[in-house]
Parts: structure tokens; sequence; C-alpha cells
């Protein structure tokens, strides 16, 4: 159950896009369409923000995007805001029936 | 509105126990598969276990499996966690989550267990 490997920091100014990527094995990210992902704030519980690879839950701006290729998921974040500033998480269901997360990825809004 | 509340956590010696509850709200508890997972503070989620909605299935993160049971109470609307043999490493913020398509769709806002003599 190794966590999912993503970057540690990304940074974007606003207005601008950045992408987060998620790369696991052909035992989870590769072999499920199940890959999730989170949004945290500071102090606050995570909030889904993608699930099903590209699906965003009722109320989550379309500026939040999933994709999948291979092994490695991504999540793109276009037209930057000062909100989006966070760490971002991903998750993906697995060959053993249980589920990873990746370690986290901090953005920073310049 | 979802509601998804954790209670239970607490200062426990090495080597002890803690149950948590998760008391759920505002949807059909039994219809939806659970979660716990937890986050040492200033760290990444990690994902400790599972319960299906008949209380079948349960899974476990390498790391708990044999030290923690999740289990249900549908008619309750509640979830639980039991957690013996408690580590230090155990130390964190454990979150009740529901799970939509294989997805931690709703969160609790997180009950904080401390291992520590």
């Amino acid at each position: 159950q190794s966590a999912l490997t993503q970057p540690a920091s990304v940074s974007g100014s606003p207005g601008q896009s950045i992408t987060i990527s998620c790369t696991g094995t052909s035992s989870d990210v590769g072999g499920y369409n199940y890959v999730s992902w989170y949004q945290q704030h500071p102090g606050e519980a995570p909030k889904l923000m993608i699930y099903d690879i590209t699906s965003r839950p009722s109320g989550v701006s379309n500026r939040f995007s999933g994709s999948k290729s291979g092994n490695t998921a991504s999540l793109t974040i276009s037209g930057l805001q000062a909100e989006d500033e966070a760490d971002y998480y991903c998750t993906s269901f697995t060959s053993s029936t249980t589920w990873v997360f990746g370690g986290g990825t901090k953005l920073t809004v310049l | 509105e979802v509601q998804l509340v954790e209670s239970g956590g607490g200062l426990v010696q090495p080597g002890g126990s803690l149950r948590l509850s998760c008391a759920a709200s505002g949807f059909i508890f039994s219809n939806y598969d659970m979660h716990w997972v937890r986050q040492v503070p200033g760290k990444g989620l990690v994902w400790v276990s599972r319960i299906k909605t008949d209380e079948s299935g349960a899974r476990y993160a390498d790391s708990v499996k044999g030290r923690f049971t999740i289990s249900r109470d549908n008619a309750k609307n509640t979830l639980y966690l039991q957690m013996n043999s408690l580590r230090a490493e155990d130390t964190a913020v454990y979150y009740c989550v529901r799970d939509w398509r294989f997805a931690c769709y709703d969160w609790g806002q997180g009950t904080l267990v401390t291992v520590s003599s």
C-alpha cells in the first residue's frame, strides 16, 4: 500500500492554469477508473473535487477538471484564483480492495 | 444536509484502546459504504478502513490490520472504529467519510486521537 506520488508543491499566478499529477501503478490508478481528488484548506476537512477520474460533484467549479493516462492521473485547475490555494490529494481504489492516497500537493497562488 | 459528527477521541496511553463514533444524519445511512481516514496534523491523508452497507467486506490498511475494527449500527445511523493496541504513530485526526462511487464524498470535521504516555 505505497502512497501515490504527487509533487510536493506547485504554484501559479491568478488566471493561469496548473496541473497536479498523481502517479500510481497498474494495481491502482492504472487499473481502475476510481480516482478522486480532494482540496483541503488549513484547519478544514477535505472536500471532494473530482471523482471517477473526471466527474465533478454538484457545486464544484468547472475550473477543476481531471484526466488519466496510464498509471498517472491529473488534476487541472484553470483560471487560478486566490481561494484555490490549498493542499490537494488524489486517491485511488486498489486491486487489494483498499484505497490509497497521494502524499499531497501544496498549491500556492502567487 | 449531510452531517457526520465524530466523537470519542482523546488522550490514551500506548497499548491502550479507544472507540470512535460517527453520528450520521441527512441521508439514508444504511445505503452507503463508509470509511475512516486519518491525518497526522501537518501531514497527509491516510485511508484507514471501509465497511460496506450490510457490515460485510470490512477492509483495512496494513498499518492497522489486526488492531482496528470498523463496524456500524444502521438502526442508530452510527459508524464506529474500535482501536486497540494503540501506538504513538496512530496519533492523528480521524475523519468519518461517506462513500460515493469509491470516492470519499462527504467528510466529518474529525476527532483527534493522541497516543502518548
